[in-house]
């Protein structure tokens, strides 16, 4: 089975710029989450989708981000504009259903110049 | 919030050696997991374990969630197993279903 698989796994933008990460989940998990590491912090929740629908979405820090899981499979996260305090490490985790072990990919470490 | 403490936040052994660390949380949970986060950012899972003891190879864990702890025992330690490590609990409810981390414990492994 493969695991969840994120890409970029690295992407270095300028300050204002917009960039993308996708995050496609376990086949057939409905839930679908975000995370980040900043700055060397702790790993923080950023959202929650069940299927194409968002669940929670009370760890998101502005309206610079905007996270979308068309059709329920995979899900991208843009920023939009990135600023230098975006930087880190963005994970994505799936589960099949909640309360059930997330499983983790492998993180787009993002860098903002 | 729920609140999750690691401890120590820094561990520094010799090859061969053992140690136990340590996670505390603030309130009942329905979810935990520890991580092995490596040097190249991965973060791997190792062990799915609200309740209970699990095995596996030279790593276990156990869980007392009466008490709000969990421990993640390493045994025989090896340079390989340097890195950080996260443990994550989450109340596991439909609508209260994101992972809390803690700070981490990072291990260095010497040869």
């Amino acid at each position: 089975e493969a695991g969840v698989t994120q890409f970029p796994s690295h992407s270095v933008i300028e300050k204002g710029q917009t960039v993308t990460l996708r995050c496609d989940p376990i086949s057939g998990h409905d839930n679908l989450y975000w995370y980040r590491r900043v700055m060397g912090k702790e790993i923080k929740f950023l959202l929650h989708f069940v299927k194409e629908s968002k669940q929670d979405e009370s760890g998101m820090p502005n309206n610079r981000f905007l996270a979308e899981r068309t059709g329920g499979t995979y899900s991208t996260l843009k920023v939009q504009p990135a600023e230098l305090e975006d930087s880190g490490v963005y994970f994505c985790a799936s589960s099949q259903t909640w309360g059930q072990p997330q499983h983790f990919g492998d993180g787009t470490r993002l860098s903002i110049l | 919030g729920i609140q999750v403490e690691q401890s120590p936040p820094d561990l520094i052994l010799q090859e061969g050696a053992n140690s136990t660390l340590r996670c505390n949380f603030s309130d009942s949970v329905n979810n935990l997991q520890w991580f092995h986060q490596n040097p190249w950012g991965q973060l791997i899972n190792l062990f799915y374990i609200p309740s209970g003891t699990k095995q596996n190879g030279r790593l276990s864990a156990t869980t007392v969630a009466t008490e709000r702890y969990s421990l993640l025992y390493i045994s025989s330690s090896q340079t390989t197993d340097s890195g950080v490590y996260f443990c994550a609990v989450g109340l596991g409810g439909w609508n209260n279903n994101d992972m809390r981390f803690g700070a981490g414990t990072r291990l260095t492994v010497k040869p």
